[in-house]
């Protein structure tokens, strides 16, 4: 079974520009999460699809971050304008159903400078 | 919201000894405990998770134990190995899965 797919693998840009991430989940599950992980910290959820519907976005910073997930399988999570403090690494999760066990892609380091 | 503390942060062991790292959780409607592996340059790996209505789960070297009173969670490594050096991190699931900060493992030669 292929795992989640992620890309780019990295990414570095300057601050006031865009960048755009791609996750593929694993085949037939149908909720997806995104996650942001600082050095040295733990992932820390941005936001969560259920099939193509918004289950929780509390902590996505929506002035400049977005995420869709159009049919209900790729997502994509675009950040606009990076801020240096964006620096990060971008965590695509995916799982079979809400509460179940998620299984993490190998995730985009992104470098804002 | 949940909040998940993580000890140590950092934790050097001899090869074949053992190892434990141990968190705390603050919400005591939380059911799920997952544990993960992240080795350098890659994401998360799901390697044993423990539901509310358990008290132990073992897996070969892993265990995890859950303390649903004192509301902590453990997790034992034994004869560790090289390839355990990894940093691991505990979670806990209310509504969404909530990390603990890491634990950096050393396995020494």
């Amino acid at each position: 079974e292929a795992g989640v797919a992620q890309s780019p693998r990295y990414k570095i840009i300057e601050k006031r520009q865009s960048v755009a991430f791609w996750c593929n989940p694993i085949s037939g599950h149908a909720t997806l999460y995104w996650y942001q992980q600082i050095l040295g910290q733990g992932p820390k959820l941005l936001i969560q699809f259920q099939n193509n519907g918004v289950v929780d976005d509390s902590q996505l910073p929506k002035d400049r971050f977005s995420a869709e997930r159009l049919k209900g399988v790729d997502s994509t999570l675009k950040i606009q304008p990076a801020k240096l403090e964006d620096s990060a690494v971008y965590l695509c999760a995916s799982s079979s159903g809400l509460g179940y066990e998620q299984y993490f892609g190998p995730g985009t380091r992104l470098t804002v400078t | 919201g949940e909040n998940v503390e993580q000890h140590p942060s950092t934790l050097s062991v001899q090869e074949g000894d053992s190892a434990v790292i141990k968190c705390t959780y603050s919400d005591s409607a939380s059911n799920y405990f997952p544990w993960y592996k992240q080795e350098l340059g890659k994401g998360p790996q799901l390697i044993i998770d423990i539901r509310s209505n358990v008290g132990e789960k073992k897996d070969q070297r892993i265990a995890v134990t859950l303390n649903k009173t004192a509301k902590h969670f453990s997790l034992h490594i034994t004869e560790t190995q090289p390839e355990d050096s990894a940093v691991y991190f505990c979670a806990a699931i209310d509504y969404k899965l909530s990390f603990g900060a890491g634990t950096t493992v050393t396995v020494r030669a």
